[in-house]
């Protein structure tokens, strides 16, 4: 079946240490997106990849990074910069043209020790 | 990015009775989505919204644009427990940055 493959689902980690969450899509969309979800807030963008090889700063990409090698591939990395990481994360992606609808993953839930 | 307003933030119906959810925004809008969001799932697209005063219907679901495309809303007829969950409107930025903006969601609950 086609969609949207987040992993791991649940996620802890100790203050220091980076984190790398997986995201895997078969839909051959082009553009692809990483949001943060808290608690009963809304969700807010942290980087998105229109293309292959070119990626974006959302609105809190401060102590994230991310790559777009393979256009089925769009890993975020939580690294010790990030000041409250604990949160869950939604990878989403999204045919070519501006007016299409994000297909999201599962959801990976991360949590800081 | 575009900021929209999303209100409420909670609502509490009786089963049966109906719900709707509000969005905002100062500027004009190209078009709005709308998501569903169950308890611990993720977003589901439900539906976009283009045209100045377009109305559109799922079912017991209603959507409205405004026809200063700057507002829009989800009305619930009816509602039954399977509508448990957050609503998000959602607003394309302008210009080539193509980023989805989400509101703050209204979170729904249906007592039975």
């Amino acid at each position: 079946d086609g969609g949207i493959t987040q992993s791991p689902k649940y996620l802890f980690r100790k203050e220091g240490q980076n984190v790398t969450l997986s995201c895997e899509q078969n839909l051959n969309h082009d553009a692809m997106y990483w949001y943060r979800q808290d608690p009963g807030q809304g969700l807010r963008l942290i980087y998105y990849s229109q293309i292959v090889n070119d990626f974006q700063k959302g609105d809190i990409a401060e102590g994230y990074s991310v790559s777009r090698e393979k256009k089925e591939s769009f890993p975020l990395t939580v690294t010790s910069a990030q000041k409250n990481p604990t949160a869950f994360y939604l990878c989403a992606s999204k045919s070519h043209g501006h007016t299409g609808e994000l297909f999201f993953g599962e959801g990976s839930r991360l949590t800081v020790l | 990015g575009q900021q929209v307003m999303q209100i409420p933030q909670y609502q509490h119906v009786q089963e049966g009775e109906d719900f709707t959810t509000y969005c905002n925004s100062s500027t004009t809008l190209s078009n709005i989505q709308w998501y569903k969001q169950r308890p611990g799932g993720h977003p589901v697209f439900l539906i976009q919204l283009v045209k100045s005063g377009e109305v559109k219907k799922q079912k017991r679901l209603t959507f409205q644009f405004g026809e200063a495309k700057k507002n829009s809303s989800l009305h619930i007829t009816a509602t039954q427990t399977t509508d448990v969950g957050t609503y998000f409107c959602a607003v394309i930025s302008s210009g080539s940055a193509r980023q989805l903006t989400f509101g703050s969601g209204t979170q729904l609950t249906v007592l039975p």
